[in-house]
C-alpha cells in the first residue's frame, strides 16, 4: 500500500547531540510537511516542502532544519536538541496544497 | 490568526452512548474544516471534512456540520463503540485547501464496554 513511513518510531537522543528523523513516501506527493506535537498540545507546523521549494514557519526555531533530497524522502534535523524539544514529530504529505493530507505514524523523540 | 478550540478531555463513555465533541474556530475568510483521529501508536487519519458553510461531513457513523453562524464544527456519533477510543483533533485550513492545517489540542475519548 502507498503510505508515509517514519523512522524510527522511537528515538532517544542526548541533550545537545544532533539527531535526524526521516520520512519517506510512496505516494509521489509534491508536498511534505513536518509537525511537532508536544504532550496534550495541538500539532504545530514547523515547515513544509512544495517539491523542492522550502517553506519555513516564522516561529520555527533555527535549531530545526529540513532536507528533501528527492520526492520520496524528507529529513528533520535538530542541531542541538534541548529538553523542550521532546515531542512526537509527524510527517505528512499531500498531492498539492489543496489536497488532503496523509500522515505517517510519527517519531516520538526523547531527550536525555 | 486562525485558531481552533476543542472541548477539554478526556471524555469517557459507555458503549452505545451518544458522543459530542465541541469544536469552534476563528478564521479569516472561509476555511475548510476537518476532524482527524489518532488511534494509539498511530498517525493522524482524516475522519471527515467540510469545505463550505452548511456542509455535513460524515464517515464511520461520525458526523459534523459546518456552521458559519456559530463558527462551529461539532463532532457527533449516535452510538460509540470501544473501537472508537482514540484522540480526536479538529482542524481548519486557510486559503480554501489543506495547506497549513491548524489543529485544536485534541480530545481523548475512551469508550468502556
Amino acid at each position: 500500500d502507498a503510505m508515509v513511513i517514519q523512522n524510527p518510531r522511537y528515538q532517544v537522543t542526548q541533550f545537545g547531540k544532533p539527531v535526524t528523523l526521516s520520512c519517506s513516501q510512496t505516494l509521489n506527493h509534491n508536498v511534505m510537511y513536518w509537525y511537532q506535537q508536544k504532550s496534550s498540545q495541538a500539532p504545530k507546523l514547523l515547515f513544509h516542502y512544495y517539491d523542492k521549494d522550502f517553506n519555513n514557519e516564522a516561529d520555527t526555531p533555527d535549531n530545526f532544519q529540513s532536507r528533501r533530497p528527492n520526492t520520496s524522502f524528507c529529513f528533520l534535523d535538530i542541531r542541538s536538541p534541548g529538553l523542550g524539544d521532546a515531542a512526537m514529530y509527524l510527517c505528512a504529505t499531500s498531492r498539492d496544497r489543496v489536497s488532503d493530507y496523509t500522515f505517517g505514524s510519527g517519531t516520538r523523540l526523547t531527550v536525555v | 490568526g486562525n485558531s481552533v478550540t476543542q472541548m477539554e478531555g478526556p471524555v469517557t463513555l459507555s458503549e452505545e452512548a451518544f458522543l459530542t465533541i465541541n469544536c469552534t474556530y476563528t478564521a479569516t475568510g472561509y476555511p475548510s474544516l476537518f476532524w482527524y483521529v489518532q488511534y494509539p501508536g498511530e498517525g493522524l487519519q482524516l475522519l471527515l471534512k467540510a469545505t463550505k458553510a452548511d456542509d455535513k461531513g460524515s464517515n464511520k457513523g461520525f458526523e459534523a456540520t459546518y456552521r458559519k453562524e456559530t463558527t462551529s464544527f461539532h463532532l457527533e456519533k449516535g452510538s460509540v463503540q470501544v473501537s472508537d477510543s482514540a484522540v480526536y483533533f479538529c482542524a481548519l485550513s486557510d486559503q480554501g485547501g489543506s495547506e497549513k492545517l491548524v489543529f485544536g489540542k485534541g480530545t481523548k475519548l475512551t469508550v468502556n464496554p
